[in-house]
């Protein structure tokens, strides 16, 4: 089915580590967003890419890089993770601003100790 | 500025009863109002959006209430249903950008 893909779906990393999340859209999309949803706080926007070689901080992007490494990939990385970084992390994309809505994937769930 | 602000936190009804779920904003750039619904472990999915052009919309049994001058907005669910638990996000958009800024969620529980 045609959406938004994220790798892995759980994740447990010790303090320290690092790691890449992936995000993969097969409808086309131009833009990319990367989100962080902690209870009580709603989504937060980390980072986001509005098209192919272009990426823009969001609210949170402190302790975050990401790559737009094609019109259909989008990782999250954290170098360092530290345990202020456990969170869902939930990729979008939308096909651009005239047409909304942004469509999610089901989301990352990483845990770091 | 930035702020959506939701309540309430959290919300329980019958089935058959309308809740409701109220959002407030600052910024008056924000010109497109969506709300979304999610189910545990599963991304956030579109449910309805307004623009404030427009004072009231309805899809089905999901109707946004919006009052531009107070700078409110709200979402009704008429005979609601225990398949409407979820937990529901209001958000907006400023003008002339496609980011989202998000409130801090409603989780409902209808029961039967």
């Amino acid at each position: 089915n045609a959406g938004v893909t994220q790798t892995p779906k759980f994740q447990v990393l010790k303090t320290g580590q690092s790691m890449t999340l992936q995000c993969a859209q097969d409808m086309n999309h131009n833009s990319m967003y990367w989100y962080r949803q902690d209870p009580g706080m709603g989504l937060r926007l980390i980072y986001y890419s509005a098209s192919e070689g272009t990426t823009d901080k969001g609210e949170v992007p402190n302790g975050y890089n990401v790559s737009r490494l094609n019109k259909r990939e989008f990782s999250l990385r954290l170098e360092s993770a530290a345990p202020s970084q456990t969170s869902v992390y939930f990729c979008a994309s939308i096909l651009s601003r005239d047409r909304r809505p942004q469509h999610f994937g089901d989301g990352t769930r990483l845990s770091i100790l | 500025q930035q702020q959506v602000k939701q309540s309430p936190q959290s919300l329980i009804v019958q089935k058959g009863g309308i809740p409701i779920i109220n959002c407030a904003y600052e910024n008056t750039a924000f010109d497109y109002f969506p709300w979304y619904q999610q189910f545990p472990g599963k991304g956030p999915a579109l449910l309805i959006a307004i623009r404030p052009d427009v004072s009231e919309k309805k899809e089905g049994r999901f109707t946004i209430s919006f009052n531009k001058s107070a700078k409110q907005f709200s979402l009704h669910i008429m005979d609601s249903q225990p398949g409407d638990s979820a937990t529901y996000f209001c958000a907006a958009s400023i003008l002339n950008t496609d980011k989202l800024i998000f409130g801090t969620g409603t989780r409902l529980q209808v029961f039967p």
